[in-house]
Formats: C-alpha cells, structure tokens, sequence
C-alpha cells in the first residue's frame, strides 16, 4: 500500500536558520513522484518541489532542496535561510502511477520561524 | 497560462441539504481533474479524480458524489449533507512532474 508519513506535527526554526522536514514513503511501485506542498494560513496549496523516483540528483528550487535517500524511502525538505513568511504547514506527497496520477498526501508538518 | 477557478469560498449548509461545488480550468486541455478534503489541521483526503469526460474514479465510499460534463469542469455533490462532510474542499488539476495547481478551496461547514 501508498503512504506517506510525516511524523513532526510541529517545528521551530529561528530566522535565516536552515530547518529540515522529515518525510518517510513507502510504494511497490518503481516509478513515482515525490512532491512538496506549502500551505499558508489562507488555505491555498502551493507546490514547491518535485523529485522523480530515477533523478539521480536531489531537486532544488531557490531556498528549498529535497534530501531524497531512495534506499531509505525518504524525501525530507530543506529549507535555508529561514523567513518569517516560511511559516506555514507543509505537506509531503506521493504521485502513483497507477491509474490517473494520484497523489497521496502525508499528514503535514506546522513549521515556526521565530524572528 | 493555465488557471483553476474554484467556488464558492464558503459555504454554510444545514444538514440535510444538497451540496454542489463547482471547479474550472483554463488554458488547458484534457486536464486530470481531483477532489480533496482536509479536516482542520490534517493532511489531504482524496475523493475523487477524473482522467476525461465522465471518467470519474472514487476512493473513498461516502455520501459525496463526483461529475465531469465538459473537459475542464468538475462538480462535487451531495444529496444530503452530513455533519462529517464538514471541511476544506480543495479541487486540483495536474499531471506529470509539475505538480497539482491547487483552486483556492471551499470551506464548508455543515450545521
């Protein structure tokens, strides 16, 4: 079965502070996508990163990178240099290519940066 | 550029009414169509996708229901709202490596 695990509900990073959120995965499938999301207060979804399951290389973009350990079946986030607006719940995901290209969300992680 | 317009914002039902929330896209074709829900303070729930017209695909057995009449229009629907059909409907669309472009959501509230 798909699932994805977040296991910290919350986390503290002080300003301009690198913070890094765990993301665990687990599929039988040996194509898949792993994805990001960030959700501010407002609600909306808003797609950071992205990492195939054959990129030899960890994705970045800008201030976020994805620490992907295929072996381990983790995709954790790093973000540098933390902002105030950095705070905001974040979602790690799993697209599935069975059937419609789903995508699986783990429970999220609530990040703090604190000024 | 592509867009997803995603409506109402909010949404105030009794128990027992029905339900319709309607979701759109622009600038592309044959999009893969999505309905999640999220509780308060959870992760994402999926309930329904759509790969084309009238294709619709449920996961999870509930009191909500899913249409696709025209390529880029999703409609989620009730015939009778639950209490525990409360919650932020989010409608996607996306394919491949770029991820889902997210509406900006409903957030109902059944009372």
């Amino acid at each position: 079965a798909q699932k994805i695990t977040q296991t910290q509900p919350g986390m503290f990073v002080q300003e301009k502070e690198a913070v890094t959120l765990d993301c665990t995965y687990d599929t039988s499938d040996p194509s898949y996508g792993l994805f990001w999301y960030k959700q501010p207060s407002s609600g909306e979804m808003i797609f950071l990163i992205y990492q195939g399951s054959y990129d030899q290389q960890n994705a970045t973009e800008g201030r976020y990178s994805l620490n992907f350990q295929k072996a381990r079946k983790s995709a954790n986030l790093v973000i540098s240099a933390s902002q105030l607006g950095d705070s905001a719940m974040y979602f790690c995901a799993m697209r599935v290519n069975t059937g419609g290209f789903k995508t699986i969300f783990g429970a999220g992680t609530r990040l703090f940066v604190k000024a | 550029s592509q867009t997803i317009h995603q409506w109402p914002a909010t949404l105030v039902q009794p128990v027992g009414s029905p339900l319709s929330l309607e979701c759109t896209v622009e600038g592309t074709s044959n999009p893969n169509l999505y309905w999640y829900r999220q509780a308060a303070g959870r992760g994402l729930q999926l309930l329904f996708y759509s790969i084309g017209i009238d294709q619709i695909s449920s996961e999870v057995p509930q009191n909500l229901s899913a249409s696709r009449p025209q390529d880029r229009q999703f409609i989620l629907s009730s015939k009778k709202l639950l209490l525990s059909d409360s919650g932020f409907y989010l409608c996607a669309w996306g394919t491949g490596s770029h991820g889902y472009t997210f509406g900006s959501g409903t957030r109902l509230t059944v009372v």
